[in-house]
């Protein structure tokens, strides 16, 4: 099994381009999210998705679309980057228990840093 | 909003040593989670506990609810222990669905 996987592993974005970062799992897993991390802060979630076809915003959504059309995949999308979108960003998943994502195991990706210029 | 601190922020330690790491949150929740982000930046889960105490080789994790206070600790460390190691909860409430991570603890251990 691979786990999880993120695609690409790099990126420079000049400011007002666009991009989709791709997760995807082979865990079977229902939940998945997307986090950013930045220095001197924790990660913090952007959006997340509790099964196929559904998403929700997270603490910091603004900037971000998502899509999750298929159980295995997760898009985080940038219609116009911004400096303050440079980051390393993180996908999680984990499996159902009970209805509460906080008391799951996250099974994370190895990131992709972007900078946005 | 659940606030989570980590301490130390940063730790040096020579191999041997035991370590031990602390995470203080502010509201109730349903599990805490401990983390290590490797040197390279994967994120690993070493440990979701809800109650009591977790131990797994060299790392044993331990939680207070009353005192909302969880401690990492490893014994006999070793360089390749050196990481970043990570605190976070997840909060009881059935529309709630999110962690709320700690600024992360820097480990260094020296041979």
């Amino acid at each position: 099994n691979a786990g999880v996987t993120q695609t690409p592993k790099f990126r420079v974005l000049k400011t007002g381009q666009s991009m989709t970062l791709l997760c995807a799992q082979d865990m079977n897993h229902e939940y998945m999210y997307w986090y950013r991390q930045d220095p001197g802060m924790g990660l913090r979630l952007i959006h997340y998705s509790v099964g196929e076809g559904t998403t929700a915003k997270g603490e910091v959504p603004d900037g971000y679309n998502v899509s999750r059309l298929k159980k295995q995949n997760f898009l985080l999308g940038l219609e116009s980057a911004a400096p303050s979108q440079t980051s390393v960003y993180f996908c999680a998943s984990s499996r159902q228990r009970g209805g509460r994502m906080g008391t799951d195991t996250q099974y994370f990706g190895p990131g992709t840093r972007l900078t946005v210029l | 909003k659940n606030e989570v601190e980590q301490s130390p922020q940063n730790l040096t330690a020579q191999e041997g040593e035991f370590i031990t790491i602390n995470c203080s949150y502010s509201v109730g929740i349903s599990a805490l989670h401990w983390l290590q982000q490797h040197p390279g930046g994967g994120i690993v889960s070493l440990f979701m506990l809800s109650s009591g105490k977790k131990k797994h080789g060299r790392l044993i994790a331990t939680i207070n609810i009353q005192e909302k206070h969880s401690s990492l600790h490893i014994t006999a460390s070793h360089p390749r222990d050196s990481a970043v190691y990570i605190c976070a909860v997840g909060e009881r409430g059935g529309s709630n669905y999110k962690l709320t991570f700690g600024k992360g603890t820097l480990l260094t251990v020296n041979p």
